[in-house]
């Protein structure tokens, strides 16, 4: 079993649409989760961290559900540069230090 | 600012040829990380650092090598290229604040293509 998993997509939706992808992580050891933004051939950025109470910025809600192991991302009335792909990020403090496991990413297509 | 820069951006290379991809940030960052992306996986760690004069390995350090002999600066080594080795490859870093550490600043990334 994949440490991140997500569902791959792609995920076409059309402007204005909401649309929410989750992610399942396996360690339950883990301590902390982000989001991160990847466009077509660039690199990541971070979008935002997983709060335990949940947390928005904007059209994004995050939720992380620690009993049953996964993260979901809500984007509110998308527009067509959400455009991306979506990559779940768990971070586990082990003794060599913070390990950040990416999943293989959502990709989102938001169109006309 | 110009946050991490990777050279070069795309490099072709044959099998068992040699190579150096550089990575330079300007944050002042401690720890710094090599990972490499390929397609229906996520993002691999090679080798990372927590500082200048210290290297660790991460997830597939097989066939690379690294060094940071500056804080600013790490360097992914190939010694002896092989097909397997055609990915992206990107380098990123963070604080080593707690509560930053978990947030890495990417490079824009090194397409390596090895025939």
């Amino acid at each position: 079993r994949k440490e991140v998993e997500q569902d791959p997509g792609p995920f076409n939706v059309p402007e204005g649409a909401t649309v929410a992808f989750n992610c399942t992580y396996s360690n339950s050891a883990s301590q902390s989760f982000f989001w991160y933004r990847q466009d077509c051939r660039k690199e990541p950025k971070l979008l935002m961290s997983v709060y335990s109470s949940g947390n928005e910025d904007g059209r994004f809600t995050a939720q992380l559900n620690r009993a049953s192991q996964y993260i979901s991302l809500l984007i509110r009335d998308s527009k067509l540069s959400d455009s991306a792909t979506y990559l779940c990020v768990v971070n586990l403090l082990t003794g060599g230090g913070n390990k950040l496991t990416f999943g293989t990413g959502t990709q989102l297509k938001v169109e006309l | 600012n110009a946050g991490v820069t990777q050279t070069p951006k795309f490099r072709v290379l044959k099998t068992g040829q040699s190579m150096t991809l550089l990575c330079a940030q300007d944050m002042n960052h401690e720890y710094m990380y090599w990972y490499r992306q390929d397609p229906g996986m996520g993002l691999r760690l090679i080798h990372y650092s927590v500082g200048e004069g210290t290297t660790a390995k991460g997830e597939v350090p097989d066939g690379y090598n690294v060094s940071r002999l500056k804080k600013q600066n790490f360097l992914l080594g190939l010694e002896s290229a092989a097909p397997s080795q055609t990915s992206v490859y990107f380098c990123a870093s963070s604080s080593s604040r707690p509560g930053n550490q978990e947030t890495q600043y990417f490079g824009p990334g090194t397409r390596l293509l090895v025939l």
